[in-house]
């Protein structure tokens, strides 16, 4: 079974605080993606990345970024952390070809509260 | 750029009855993959069908069936014989299947969340 880790669970940071976010995957993934989930919006694409130090932007990367130095890792880094960036955020991993129709693979989800 | 649009923020269903939830999308695309995400209160997202928009054939699993009308850009999800442990949130998401690495990503739509009745 593939398996997409984050680290943390539960986080309480306070106004500008530096945050790292962590995911790992086992099943080594060419693509890995962090969206954001929030009420009434869905899930969101931060970033994602398709190779070791590469990465995209998505639809919402203002405040975010990211860094991918190992293919089974990549991290999401909030420089200085605001209130309205307390949400669920979900890493998620798959193979690189979209054209096969790769399942892409969720982590469990890491709660945020900037305080 | 493709957006996905779920318009029943919420659902219920009696247990054994059945329910249909409503996705539409938009693309300029006409190869593409469609799915279904159920989100439980856990929050680990479990994929629960998937559709390529290639195929004419509605997918089905076991008790989860699709109605993919390509035309019309609906992509409705079915329940029969709905179980408690169906509660949950329900996404619709698009991907694309060109095959450069933008494609690679997940479109979802704003979520259904769907309560079972005993």
């Amino acid at each position: 079974d593939v398996k997409v880790t984050q680290s943390s669970r539960y986080l309480v940071k306070r106004t500008g605080e530096k945050v790292f976010l962590e995911c790992v995957q086992d099943m080594d993934h060419e693509n890995m993606f962090w969206y954001r989930q929030d009420p009434g919006l869905g899930l969101r694409l931060i970033y994602f990345s398709y190779d070791v130090k590469m990465k995209e932007k998505g639809d919402i990367p203002e405040g975010y970024s990211v860094s991918r130095e190992k293919k089974e890792r990549f991290s999401l880094i909030l420089e200085s952390a605001s209130t309205n960036q307390t949400s669920m955020y979900l890493c998620a991993s798959s193979l690189l070809l979209a054209s096969s129709g790769n399942t892409i693979y969720f982590g469990e989800g890491s709660w945020l509260t900037v305080v | 750029a493709q957006t996905v649009t779920q318009s029943q923020p919420e659902m219920s269903v009696q247990e054994a009855e059945t329910v249909t939830l409503s996705c539409t999308y938009d693309t300029s695309e006409s190869d593409y993959y469609l799915f279904w995400y159920k989100q439980p209160p856990s929050r680990q997202m479990i994929l629960v069908i998937r559709q390529e928009a290639y195929k004419q054939q509605n997918a089905t699993e076991n008790r989860f069936s699709v109605n993919f009308q390509k035309a019309a850009k609906s992509f409705s999800l079915k329940i029969s014989d709905s179980q408690l442990g169906d509660a949950a949130m329900y996404f619709c998401a698009y991907r694309s299947a060109r095959g450069e690495t933008s494609g690679s990503r997940l479109t979802f739509g704003e979520g259904t969340q769907l309560t079972v009745n005993p």
